[in-house]
């Protein structure tokens, strides 16, 4: 079954970066994009961007270009999420979500699994 | 930017219907946007409910389903059973990226 474990909870202090793993397993893990999506507490859900894990290629959301990097090791089926310049109002809880299909097909366009969520405090 | 919007808070009577949107602040939603639904309890990851505007994720009970109504995004709950409780989410496909809805709080009482 397809599983996407994330790496567990940080603190960090203002100023310094955090990076979150999600390892995939059950499926071809460089047939799905992945996506990176993050909850502040009490918050709505907000997303960040994704990344091919065939190519490495990524998108991320305009308000997230130059503060998030995300990579992946197709050797272990991880996609990595690294958050720089980490502030106050980046506490939240990062998920990671694979898509439902390929580019081609309209299933490209969900998020069908999820991630159990990596919860990032940032406090000094 | 365009901002998705959801109703902020609705509330129905267990076995009643219930209809939440989502919309565009300028422009209409249509399928070319491929909106999609998730529910959300508290502490827990999303659940995918529906995808493609209307095709239910597999588990997902019959009671939901998905529709395009005027120019919005809808999901509709018939027959409200105390566990659709939840906080529920739309996401539009934008052409660049997603983007969700700021998420609907629905009360089954």
């Amino acid at each position: 079954q397809v599983q996407l474990v994330q790496s567990g909870a940080e603190v960090k202090k203002p100023g310094a970066s955090v990076k979150v793993s999600c390892k995939a397993s059950g499926y071809t893990f460089t047939n799905y994009y992945i996506h990176w999506v993050r909850q502040a507490p009490g918050q709505g859900l907000e997303w960040m961007g994704i990344i091919n894990p065939s190519g490495g290629s990524t998108n991320y959301a305009q308000r997230f270009q130059g503060k998030v990097t995300m990579t992946r090791d197709t050797s272990t089926s991880t996609v990595y999420m690294e958050l720089s310049s980490l502030r106050s109002e980046d506490t939240a809880v990062y998920y990671c979500a694979r898509v439902g299909g390929f580019t081609i097909s309209t299933k490209f366009y969900y998020f069908d699994y999820w991630g159990q969520g990596t919860l990032v405090t940032v406090s000094s | 930017q365009t901002v998705v919007t959801q109703e902020t808070s609705f509330s129905v009577s267990p076995g009643g219907t219930v209809t939440l949107t989502c919309g565009l602040s300028s422009g209409s939603v249509s399928t070319s946007y491929y909106p999609s639904w998730y529910q959300q309890t508290p502490g827990q990851a999303p659940r995918t409910l529906i995808d493609s505007t209307n095709t239910r994720s597999s588990g997902v009970p019959d009671r939901f389903s998905g529709s395009i109504l005027g120019n919005k995004a809808a999901l509709t709950i018939t027959g409200a059973q105390a566990d659709d409780e939840s906080d529920y989410y739309c996401v539009l496909y934008m052409g660049s990226g997603w983007v969700f809805g700021g998420g609907t709080k629905l009360t089954v009482l």
